[in-house]
C-alpha cells in the first residue's frame, strides 16, 4: 500500500452530469500529479501541484475539467458536462519535492452512460 | 517531444527463466527513467529508477534495470521469474532540462508479463 488515497473507486455516471473526485496525498509530499489512463494505454498527465500552486496543465484538460489543492494536502478533480470520452481511470499520484518517484493511489474508475 | 516506447505488448516466460522486458526513450534533456507495475485493480508500484550514476540499477522484488543511453534504452530484467511477477509493466521517463521544475511522467503503453509455472 503506498499511501496515497483515492475517493470513490468506481464512479458511473450518466452523460451530461458533473463528477468529482479527491485524492489524498501521503502526508508530507507536497507535490501532486492527476494522470488519465485508458485501456491498453499508460498513464496520461493531467495537472501538477506543489503544495497549494497548480504549476503545470496538460492540453488534455478541456474547459470542462478542473483541479484544486486548497490547503496543499487533499485534492480533488471535476469534470463536468461528462461525455462518454470522458470513460477512463484516473490516478493520482504524489511526490516529496526531493524524491525523484511519483508514488500512486489505486485510482477512480469513471464510467459514462 | 518526449516519448517512451515498448515494442512488446507482451512477453511470455517460464518460471526460473530470465526476463527482460523492453523499454526505449526519447527525450531532449537528461532522463530520469523508471519501472513501475501494475496489478489488475491496483495503482502503479514503483519498481526502481535511473537517475545518474551506475547504468545498472537494482529495484524491488529482484528486479534490475540497465540503462544504455547510446541506444537510448532502459530495459527491466530478472534473472529467474516468479508466477507472481505476471502483471502489466510500464516504462516511464521524466525530462528534467536545465533550469526546469517540470516533474511529469511519459508513459509507455505497458507491456503484460505472464510467467506461466
Amino acid at each position: 500500500d503506498t499511501g496515497v488515497s483515492q475517493d470513490p473507486r468506481h464512479k458511473i455516471t450518466k452523460r451530461g452530469q458533473n463528477v468529482t473526485f479527491r485524492c489524498d496525498p501521503i502526508s508530507e509530499h507536497n507535490r501532486l500529479y492527476w494522470y488519465r489512463q485508458t485501456l491498453g494505454q499508460g498513464p496520461e498527465f493531467l495537472t501538477y501541484f506543489q503544495n497549494e500552486a497548480q504549476l503545470e496543465k496538460s492540453r488534455l484538460l478541456s474547459d470542462r475539467f478542473s483541479a484544486e489543492r486548497p490547503k496543499g494536502s487533499f485534492s480533488t478533480l471535476e469534470i463536468q458536462r461528462t461525455e462518454q470520452g470522458d470513460s477512463a481511470m484516473y490516478l493520482c499520484a504524489t511526490s516529496h519535492v526531493h524524491s525523484y518517484e511519483q508514488y500512486f493511489g489505486p485510482g477512480t474508475r469513471l464510467t459514462v452512460t | 517531444a518526449q516519448s517512451v516506447a515498448q515494442p512488446e505488448d507482451q512477453v511470455n516466460v517460464a518460471e526460473g527463466n530470465p526476463l527482460t522486458v523492453k523499454c526505449t526513450y526519447s527525450v531532449s534533456g537528461n532522463p530520469y527513467l523508471f519501472w513501475y507495475v501494475q496489478y489488475p485493480n491496483r495503482g502503479l508500484q514503483f519498481l526502481l529508477k535511473y537517475i545518474t550514476g551506475d547504468n545498472l540499477v537494482k529495484g524491488s522484488y529482484g528486479f534490475e534495470a540497465e540503462f544504455n543511453k547510446s541506444q537510448t534504452s532502459f530495459h527491466l530484467k530478472k534473472p529467474s521469474a516468479l508466477v507472481s511477477d505476471s502483471a502489466l509493466y510500464f516504462c516511464a521517463v521524466r525530462e528534467v532540462p536545465r533550469g526546469s521544475t517540470l516533474g511529469r511522467l511519459y508513459f509507455g503503453r505497458g507491456t503484460q508479463l505472464t510467467v506461466w509455472p
